[in-house]
Order: C-alpha cells, then structure tokens, then sequence
C-alpha cells in the first residue's frame, strides 16, 4: 500500500526555469490538496482539487498551475520559478466519504537559485 | 474570520511535564478542528480531532479541550516524552470545507 508519493523529494532549478511536482496517491480518494510551507507561515494551500478535472484556487495559487486527468495524480506546475517559491511542498488526499483527515506525503523540497 | 491564531511559535517541556498549545479562531461556521503532528523531514499526520458538539476528548496522552464561547481549543499532551518532539498544527474547517491551518508550534521535549 504505497498511500501518497511526490517526487522528486529534493529540486534544485533556476530562476524562469518552469518546474512540475508529481503527486501519485493510491487510495482513489477524491480530493488532493497542494500546500506550501514557510517558517512562520504553517502550512498554506495552492490549489485543491474535488475530483479528476475539477481543481481550484486556494490562499496562494498564484504562480502555480495544476491539472487532474485522472484521480490518482494531481501534479504542480512552477510556469516560470522565482526565488520566493523556494518552499517545502506537501500534496495531501482525502476521500470524500470516510471522515476528513487528510493524508500527506512526505514532501519536496525546493530551491530556486 | 478565516483565521486560526496557534500559539506559542515554540515550546520547550522538561520531560514528564505537561506541553500545552493553544489555538483560537473567530468563525462561529466552524465544526471541525484537528490536530496534526508533524516530524522533521515528513509530512504532517492526523493526530486527534474534535466537534463543537463536546468539550473534550482524549486519546491517550493527547487531550482537545473546546471551549465554544471562547472560540478556543487547545492540545494538552501529558507525561510529555522526547518522542513527542514535533510540530504540531491546528485547524479548522466548515462543514467538509478545505482545512484553515494556524500557524504551527515547534515543541522540545528535553529529557
């Protein structure tokens, strides 16, 4: 039961570079959440989505691109990377049916030079 | 009114004691508050949550206390251990709504 995996864990890239995180989670669970995570800040969701083609803006979606085609994997466009998205970056699923506890995975850490 | 207010920012506990983090919100629209512990290196992970509908509930040596008028409800973690040493983080959410998180407090537990 793999449950919820984001890759790579750790990305280096460059200022303008355009960069996408992966999000794969095996439960089928209809909601996937994007966060980032500042000190100071706590934890400050991008983008969420309800189920595969439906996504939509949160707090910070500023910058950031998302798809869902299929349920399972809800990746996360950087269009062009700019030093103030240097971040840790969590995706989170939850079922739509079983209680609202969301799940993460275990995190990317990025770094724009 | 989306806001929840975590306080302390940091936390330090001798071991055995009693580690409590306190965390306030102003919308009365609210009916879900977690709390979510998270490790260095790892993503945040349900530790325990509670309705309006009680004032308290207690897994173990973790305990919710909810005080609706107050628009407060606080984490005690008794018998504090080393291994608790963590982030913790608050939230709240209405009716299946997307989680508001506050804004985390870094706990040590020294043994």
């Amino acid at each position: 039961d793999a449950g919820i995996t984001q890759s790579p864990r750790y990305k280096i890239t460059e200022t303008g570079r355009q960069v996408t995180l992966m999000c794969h989670q095996t439960w089928s669970h209809s909601y996937m959440f994007w966060y980032r995570q500042d000190l100071g800040h706590g934890l400050r969701l991008i983008y969420y989505s309800a189920a595969a083609d439906i996504t939509d803006k949160g707090e910070v979606p500023d910058g950031y691109v998302v798809s869902r085609s299929k349920t399972e994997n809800f990746p996360l466009t950087l269009e062009s990377a700019t030093r103030s998205q240097t971040s840790v970056y969590f995706c989170a699923s939850r079922s739509e049916s079983k209680g609202e506890t969301q799940y993460f995975g275990p995190g990317t850490r990025l770094l724009v030079l | 009114q989306q806001q929840v207010k975590q306080s302390p920012q940091s936390l330090i506990v001798q071991k055995g004691g009693i580690s409590i983090i306190n965390c306030a919100y102003e919308n009365t629209a609210f009916d879900y508050f977690p709390w979510y512990q998270q490790f260095p290196g790892k993503g945040p992970a349900l530790l325990i949550a509670i309705r309006p509908d009680v004032s308290e509930k207690k897994e173990g040596r973790f305990t919710i206390s909810f005080n609706k008028s107050a628009k407060q409800f606080s984490l005690h973690i008794m018998d504090s251990q080393p291994g608790d040493s963590a982030t913790y983080f608050c939230a709240a959410s209405r009716s299946n709504y997307q989680l508001i998180w506050g804004a985390g407090t870094k706990l040590i537990i020294k043994p």
